[in-house]
């Protein structure tokens, strides 16, 4: 099955810095990569994704890469608020065949 | 315009007790999904259903854990003589099948957290 490892487990920054997560998979049939960010106490959202036919994707601070070659993909957010921090997961799977599998999170603190 | 939804959120139960999670999809969605989450961990699939059928319990722990979706009324997650490596929170998930097609694309609940004494 597949597996994803995602890095660093934590990660602190200074508002107004960018801040970088990085996650490897495993199965090369995978073609579905979303990210969640959980705040404390609360259910993991989408805050993006990306499909296997594309190698980048952008909205507002957050954008997404991904090597199918290497089998990574990131995810930067750019001038990093507090608000910003949580706990991000990466996840992968095959679209309409396989169920999500997540990476064991990275925990971001921005400090003001 | 609501997401998903999840009750109990918290959950108290002594060893030996049985447990019942609720989950109803948001509106549309045909697809449910009951994922764990253990103290600084990821999430770990558990089970994924449709109305009335079990896809994939590959996830689900052999015994003492089961979870349906009938055709009326929410998803349940049960866990009979719950013991205290159950503590944990239960998130549930749905998504659209469009198209002939799950999009795979996952909204989750805010969670249940149980608790075992």
């Amino acid at each position: 099955g597949e597996n994803v490892e995602q890095h660093p487990s934590t990660l602190s920054v200074q508002e107004g810095d960018s801040a970088v997560i990085k996650c490897t998979y495993s199965d090369s049939a995978s073609n579905y990569f979303p990210w969640y960010k959980q705040e404390l106490g609360k259910g993991p959202q989408l805050i993006i994704d990306i499909r296997s036919n594309v190698g980048e994707k952008k909205d507002q601070r957050i954008a997404v890469t991904l090597n199918k070659t290497a089998k990574h993909f990131s995810l930067h957010i750019t001038e990093t608020q507090p608000e910003d921090s949580a706990v991000y997961f990466c996840a992968a799977s095959i679209t309409g065949y396989s169920t999500l599998t997540f990476g064991k999170g990275t925990m971001l603190l921005v400090s003001p | 315009n609501a997401g998903v939804m999840q009750n109990p959120r918290h959950l108290v139960r002594r060893r030996g007790q049985e447990a019942r999670l609720r989950c109803s999809p948001m509106k549309g969605h045909s697809h449910v999904y009951w994922y764990r989450q253990l103290p600084e961990e990821g999430l770990k699939f558990m089970v994924y259903l449709q109305k009335e059928n079990i896809i994939d319990e590959s996830g689900m722990p052999k015994e003492r854990f089961s979870a349906e979706f009938p055709k009326e009324g929410p998803s349940i997650l049960r866990i009979q003589q719950v013991v205290r490596g159950d503590s944990a929170a239960y998130f549930c998930a749905s998504s659209l099948y469009s198209g002939g097609t799950n999009t795979g694309e996952l909204f989750f609940g805010e969670g249940s957290r149980l608790t075992v004494l």
